[in-house]
């Protein structure tokens, strides 16, 4: 069966240091991929959208690869700040009637 | 620009109960969706229009009803609500089936 898997563990870092969270899928093959950040009590809001074909893409201290090979992205934030604290979804190109499908995302708290 | 606004923002309904929840886009989006999120669970499509006048059924659509007669909105129709519709429900919208989600504030259901 299709599923996208989060680390659903939340991720504790020091202020300074650089998050990495994983975005692992199975049984799909999609043409992009992708993030987006969520703050209690508020909608997803995009970050990053990377395609299949693209290996790494850049966005000031965001950091997002795909390996459609492994089957995974990796996004990274460096230099993080504890505003950066949030829940990451990754969603991918599920084709069909679908279109995007959402991971159920990682929690990521930075601390001072 | 106000994005996605969604209405209300927090409903307590009890079984049986109808409601209608109404989004809507200032960004002339061609598609928009409506979203459920749970703990665990992620966001699920419950469903979605690629324009005016259109709709389609989504990953969870049983129980809800959708109309979109103006492009800038979308409204979701509970008919008689149940504890598991019990939710966060997120409306977005989009350009185009690829492109980015601009997502709402969400709106907080309750049915007891």
């Amino acid at each position: 069966s299709q599923k996208i898997e989060q680390n659903s563990e939340a991720l504790n870092i020091q202020e300074g240091k650089t998050a990495t969270l994983t975005c692992n899928y199975t049984n799909y093959s999609p043409a992009y991929l992708q993030w987006y950040r969520q703050d209690p009590g508020r909608g997803p809001v995009f970050l990053l959208l990377i395609r299949e074909n693209e290996k790494e893409k850049r966005k000031e201290r965001l950091k997002v690869t795909f390996d459609t090979t492994l089957k995974q992205s990796l996004f990274h934030i460096t230099a993080s700040q504890p505003a950066d604290s949030a829940t990451y979804l990754c969603a991918l190109d599920s084709g069909g009637y679908q279109k995007v499908t959402f991971g159920t995302g990682t929690k990521l708290q930075v601390i001072p | 620009n106000a994005g996605v606004t969604q209405t209300p923002k927090f409903r307590v309904l009890k079984t049986g109960q109808s409601m209608t929840l109404l989004c809507a886009q200032d960004m002339n989006h061609e598609y928009m969706y409506w979203y459920r999120q749970d703990p665990g669970m992620g966001l699920r499509l419950i469903h979605y229009s690629v324009g005016e006048g259109t709709t389609a059924k989504g990953e969870v659509p049983d129980g809800y009803n959708v109309s979109r007669l103006k492009k800038q909105n979308f409204l979701l129709g509970l008919e008689s609500a149940a504890p598991s519709q019990t939710s966060v429900y997120f409306c977005a919208s989009s350009w185009g089936q690829t492109d980015t989600q601009y997502f709402g504030p969400g709106t907080r259901l309750t049915v007891l």
